[in-house]
């Protein structure tokens, strides 16, 4: 059983420019969510997805999108980069009646100059 | 949204001692889960505990739900028990897993 993997591990990015980030899920989770964790603190919710469709969605703007695609792998897209995008992202998958929570991938860690 | 709180922020033990770190949540949870978050930036799930008592090795957890708190108990800390502990909830009414500040934890040779 394979767990959450992402893609890439390390990025770096001009200001304004588009980034896509890449995840796949656990075997057998159909839902994946994002998070952005700034420097020094807790992981900020971002969206999720369930069966292709976005079911929850935090505090980001528009440029912050995404997709899950019927592997249940996802992508997250991000526009316009600003500076205050640098943060470590996370993708999280879990699965319905699971009785252990979110299973976390080890992240993109995102640099904006 | 749900606040979570974690105590203390900082934590310096050396090796070998006991420790308790602390969650309070605000709000009912169908979720709680306690991560260690290591120097690359993984999450690791330490436990899946809404409710209840669970221990695994020199770990255990311990949530109260009606009083709405949760407590991580690490005993014979070890070097490489170092890093950020953070406790996460969800709310029975969200989809977001919410996220304390966590305690940065430095355990001593």
């Amino acid at each position: 059983e394979t767990g959450v993997t992402q893609s890439p591990t390390h990025l770096i990015k001009t200001r304004g420019q588009q980034v896509t980030l890449r995840c796949s899920s656990q075997s057998g989770h159909n839902t994946v969510s994002w998070y952005q964790q700034a420097l020094g603190q807790g992981p900020q919710f971002i969206f999720q997805y369930y069966r292709e469709e976005e079911n929850g969605r935090g505090n980001f703007p528009p440029r912050f999108s995404g997709l899950q695609f019927p592997n249940y792998s996802s992508e997250l897209n991000v526009n316009a980069l600003e500076l205050d995008d640098s943060a470590l992202y996370l993708c999280a998958s879990s699965g319905t009646g699971t009785t252990y929570g979110y299973t976390f991938g080890s992240g993109t860690r995102l640099t904006v100059v | 949204g749900i606040q979570v709180e974690q105590s203390p922020p900082d934590l310096i033990l050396q090796e070998g001692a006991n420790s308790t770190l602390r969650c309070n949540f605000s709000d009912s949870v169908n979720n709680l889960q306690w991560f260690h978050q290591n120097p690359w930036g993984q999450l690791i799930n330490l436990f899946y505990i809404p409710s209840g008592t669970k221990q695994n090795g020199r770990l255990s957890a311990t949530t109260v739900a009606t009083e709405r708190y949760s407590l991580l108990y690490i005993s014979s800390s070890q070097t490489t028990d170092s890093g950020v502990y953070f406790c996460a909830v969800n709310s029975n009414s969200g989809y977001a897993l919410n996220f304390g500040k966590g305690t940065s934890l430095l355990v001593t040779p």
